[in-house]
């Protein structure tokens, strides 16, 4: 069974741009959550989306965005880039809402904001 | 709100001497426990977790972790450190109910010394 898919796996922008992430979770998951991983701030919760809807958010600014697709794969976005945009993006693939016990994470998409 | 705080940012270890990764939890409901490791530029992987059943779980590569109510804690160890132990090391803790995200604490890095 494939594990939980991110890519790219690098990215460089600049400052003001936007930059889109994919993830395709493990599949027959039907939820995927997006994790934000920095040196100061750690590992913080950015969205978690099911059945293609919304189901919770983090503390985040509008600039972060997300959506989810009929075949569960998920984008998110963030817009106007910003330096202390850089960081490591995470998602979590789950057959339940919330994740709950059984989160797998996918390899990341590690952002570089110049 | 559930938390967890990791103490100890660093823990450097002797090969073959015990490892021991320090995690206390709160949270006013039972919580779900878990310990993810993380290899340099690599995604969580999950060694173990606690989901109300045994209250000693064991995990993979050696590790396993207690949950102690009364000290709300849930350290984790192995009996013999191994030099691929070394990596960053998450406690997380989330609630089944309510559909709540995974809250990490900061990480703790382990080094292993030959």
């Amino acid at each position: 069974k494939a594990g939980v898919t991110q890519t790219p796996r690098y990215l460089i922008k600049t400052r003001g741009q936007q930059v889109t992430l994919s993830c395709s979770p493990i599949s027959g998951h039907r939820s995927v959550s997006w994790y934000q991983q920095t040196p100061g701030q750690g590992l913080q919760f950015l969205f978690e989306y099911f059945s293609e809807t919304q189901r919770n958010k983090g503390n985040f600014p509008g600039r972060f965005s997300g959506r989810q697709f009929s075949n569960s794969r998920s984008e998110m976005n963030v817009s106007t880039l910003e330096l202390g945009d850089s960081a490591l993006y995470l998602c979590a693939s789950s057959s339940i809402q919330g994740g709950g016990t059984e989160a797998f994470f996918g390899q990341g998409t590690r952002l570089t904001v110049v | 709100a559930q938390s967890v705080t990791q103490l100890g940012s660093h823990v450097s270890v002797s090969e073959g001497a015990l490892v021991l990764l320090r995690c206390n939890y709160s949270s006013s409901v039972p919580p779900y426990l878990f310990w993810y490791v993380q290899y340099p530029n690599q995604g969580l992987q999950l060694l173990l977790k606690y989901t109300s059943a045994a209250t000693l779980v064991k995990g993979i590569n050696g590790f396993e972790a207690e949950f102690k109510k009364s000290e709300t804690s849930f350290h984790l160890t192995k009996p013999s450190a191994h030099m691929s132990d070394a990596a960053e090391y998450f406690c997380a803790v989330t609630l089944l109910e309510g559909n709540t995200p995974l809250v990490f604490g900061k990480g703790t890095r382990l080094s292993v010394i030959a």
